[in-house]
């Protein structure tokens, strides 16, 4: 069955960068993007961006551009997410779900990384 | 694109049907999924593209809608329902979700 294992808990700084992993397993990694969530008290569930594990193209919402990375090695079945200059408000439980279906519904997802962001 | 769910909680109790709606800024055709989430997991998918459940998903979940409206209805609600449920759209990129309804016990 499709399983998506994603990275553990993280604290950092205000300032620092953040690494969030995504290990998908049970289906062929490159035949579906990766998409990365957000969930936050306070803005609710926010799509961050999507990596086509195939060609490594991936899109950004807006909001985060510049300060995401999508990548992914496929050796590995795992995709990453970098969020850079963290700010107090970037705290939230990070997501990563499979796209599925020609309108990429999000079919599967990780169970999700705390990550804590605290002077 | 915009999206918004009402009402953003209802109390519900074990065999009420109960219905909830999302609404989109523009015509966003039928590319709107319905979610569950309980505290402490990740959403589930229940309904896809408007109106398909997904598999494993009991039957008296189910979606309609077009265009601007949309609509979650439960029949015969089940203890395991309480939770907070979620519409989001893929229509273009940016992807984006509505701010929830909560289902709690009436």
């Amino acid at each position: 069955q499709v399983q998506l294992k994603q990275s553990r808990t993280e604290l950092k700084a205000p300032g620092a960068s953040v690494t969030v992993s995504c290990q998908a397993s049970g289906y062929r990694f490159t035949s579906v993007d990766i998409n990365w969530v957000r969930q936050t008290t306070g803005q609710g569930l926010e799509w961050m961006g999507s990596v086509t594990p195939i060609t490594g193209n991936t899109v950004t919402a807006q909001i985060f551009e510049g300060r995401v990375t999508m990548t992914r090695d496929t050796a590995t079945s795992t995709a990453y997410m970098e969020l850079t200059s963290l700010k107090l408000d970037d705290t939230a439980v990070y997501f990563c779900a499979t796209c599925s279906g020609g309108s990429c519904y999000l079919g599967h997802w990780g169970q999700g990384t705390q990550v804590t962001v605290s002077s | 694109i915009q999206l918004t769910q009402s009402p953003s909680s209802l109390s519900a109790s074990v065999g009420d049907s109960i219905t909830i709606t999302c609404r989109s800024s523009q015509n966003i055709a039928t590319y709107v999924h319905w979610f569950q989430q309980k505290p402490g997991k990740a959403p589930q998918l229940l309904i896809h593209d408007t109106s398909s459940l997904q598999s494993g998903v009991p039957s008296r979940f189910s979606g309609g809608g077009y265009g601007t409206e949309f609509t979650l209805t439960i029949v015969n609600f089940q203890p395991d329902d309480f939770a907070t449920y979620f519409c989001q759209h893929s229509y273009e990129t940016p992807f984006s979700f509505g701010p929830g309804t909560t289902v709690d016990v009436k």
